[in-house]
């Protein structure tokens, strides 16, 4: 296992577009995350999911956006309509349940131009 | 809601000195607290990982200490190399499944 995976690395939209990002998660784990970080900034929480079960929503998460994980697997976040304001790293975390830490990937970098 | 600051925001030292980051975080019902290395323009790399019942935590130049009572974690990066140059974050983990990070300290080691 090579760790969390995420595609693209780089994304750059023109506004209004849609865009999907994909992570793939440490196989074993059940938790995966969405994270968003900003320049200078540290992470933000978006969302995370138990399995296939979406737990819990940011309020940052707008109707504009929205988050799958079928089948327990990999993960998708979609973003409608960008804006420019979406502009950020996108990062993706799994966990085992047990107090075993976060393991992130390497990020979806994200320009609207 | 849980804050986390981290103190200083920069840093810039020479090769071969020690060093001691912080990191305070206002709620201490916490699981427990992460230390990531980030590169520029790349993601988190997991340093060390200290449960809310652990003191410290060590791995290699590095040593983690946590005061949940008083809110409070240092990295402490002994010998410190060119290497070791990128951003440091530090994470805590409440009850709400997620981690709360802060801003982060930007080291620079210059040879």
């Amino acid at each position: 296992d090579t760790g969390v995976s995420q595609d693209p690395r780089h994304k750059i939209t023109k506004r209004g577009q849609n865009v999907t990002f994909r992570c793939d998660p440490i196989s074993e784990h059940n938790r995966l995350y969405w994270y968003r970080q900003t320049l200078g900034q540290g992470p933000e929480f978006l969302t995370y999911f138990q399995n296939e079960a979406q737990l819990e929503k940011s309020r940052l998460l707008s109707d504009r956006f929205s988050a799958e994980r079928p089948k327990g697997s990999f993960s998708t976040l979609e973003i409608q309509r960008t804006e420019q304001g979406d502009s950020a790293m996108y990062l993706c975390a799994s966990s085992l349940s047990g107090d075993n830490g976060y393991t992130f990937g390497s990020g979806t970098r994200l320009t609207v131009v | 809601k849980q804050e986390v600051t981290q103190i200083p925001a920069a840093l810039s030292v020479p090769e071969g000195e020690n060093l001691v980051l912080n990191c305070s975080f206002t709620d201490s019902a916490i699981y427990n607290l992460q230390w990531f290395r980030q590169d520029p323009g790349k993601g988190l790399t997991s340093l060390l990982l200290i449960q809310s019942s652990q003191r410290e935590q060590t791995s290699g130049r590095l040593n983690a200490s946590l005061d949940k009572s008083s809110g409070r974690s240092t990295l402490y990066i002994a010998a410190s190399q060119p290497g070791d140059s990128a951003t440091y974050l530090c994470a805590v983990e409440g009850g709400a499944n997620n981690l709360f990070f802060g801003t982060g300290t930007r080291l620079t080691v210059i040879p």
